[in-house]
């Protein structure tokens, strides 16, 4: 069984441009949530698809976006990049998110900014 | 405000011997309480988790243990082994509404056994 992964893995922008991250999860889950792995803050929670709807939102600003597809693979992307949004972005995947001991994480993709 | 907290970077504990790590919460709305590990480079792993209606959960050498009204849960590893050397996440979750359920991570404990 395949499991949540999450393209590209290392990644390199520099300030100002945007940048779309992967999450194709396992096969038959509907829920995919993105976190956020930073030094200082931790893993902080960015939102939740489910079957193609957001369905939760942290306290990010509106450069963080994401969408979910009808296969529920989900991309999302950050606008305007800044330095401090270097970081290992995770996404989860599970059934329903509920009740959320099901979540499996993917490796993380490390985004860079220069 | 950090509504979990685990307060020791990091233990070292000698192989054989009981891990325990440590985990604080704030959030009296929180339902269920998790523990990851995670080794670098990877994401992290489901460990163990426990409803806030029980007090403790066991999964073969992982037991967790949850006091309510502390507000306080801690993870026993016995026996502690090598191979458990890793960053352990503890985790809490909180229904959103709309039937989500959103994670809130301590910062970490960065546990290593030594052989």
């Amino acid at each position: 069984k395949a499991g949540v992964t999450q393209t590209p893995r290392y990644l390199i922008k520099t300030r100002g441009q945007q940048v779309t991250l992967s999450c194709s999860p396992i096969s038959g889950h509907r829920s995919v949530s993105w976190y956020q792995q930073t030094p200082g803050q931790g893993l902080q929670f960015l939102f939740e698809y489910f079957s193609e709807t957001q369905r939760n939102k942290g306290n990010f600003p509106g450069r963080f976006s994401g969408r979910q597809f009808s296969n529920s693979r989900s991309e999302m992307n950050v606008s305007t990049l800044e330095l401090g949004d270097s970081a290992l972005y995770l996404c989860a995947s599970s059934y329903s998110g509920t009740p959320p001991t099901g979540y499996t994480f993917g490796s993380g993709t490390r985004l860079t900014v220069v | 405000d950090q509504q979990v907290k685990q307060n020791s970077p990091s233990l070292s504990v000698q192989e054989g011997r009981i891990s325990i790590l440590n985990c604080d919460y704030t959030n009296s709305m929180f339902d269920y309480f998790l523990w990851y590990k995670k080794y670098p480079a990877e994401g992290p792993t489901f460990l163990i988790s426990i409803s806030s209606i029980k007090d403790k959960n066991e999964d073969g050498r992982f037991t967790v243990f949850l006091n309510k009204s502390a507000k306080h849960l801690s993870l026993h590893i016995v026996p502690s082994q090598p191979g458990d050397s890793a960053v352990y996440f503890c985790a809490a979750s909180a229904n959103s509404g709309a039937g989500s359920y959103q994670l809130t991570f301590g910062k970490g404990t960065k546990l290593s056994v030594i052989p």
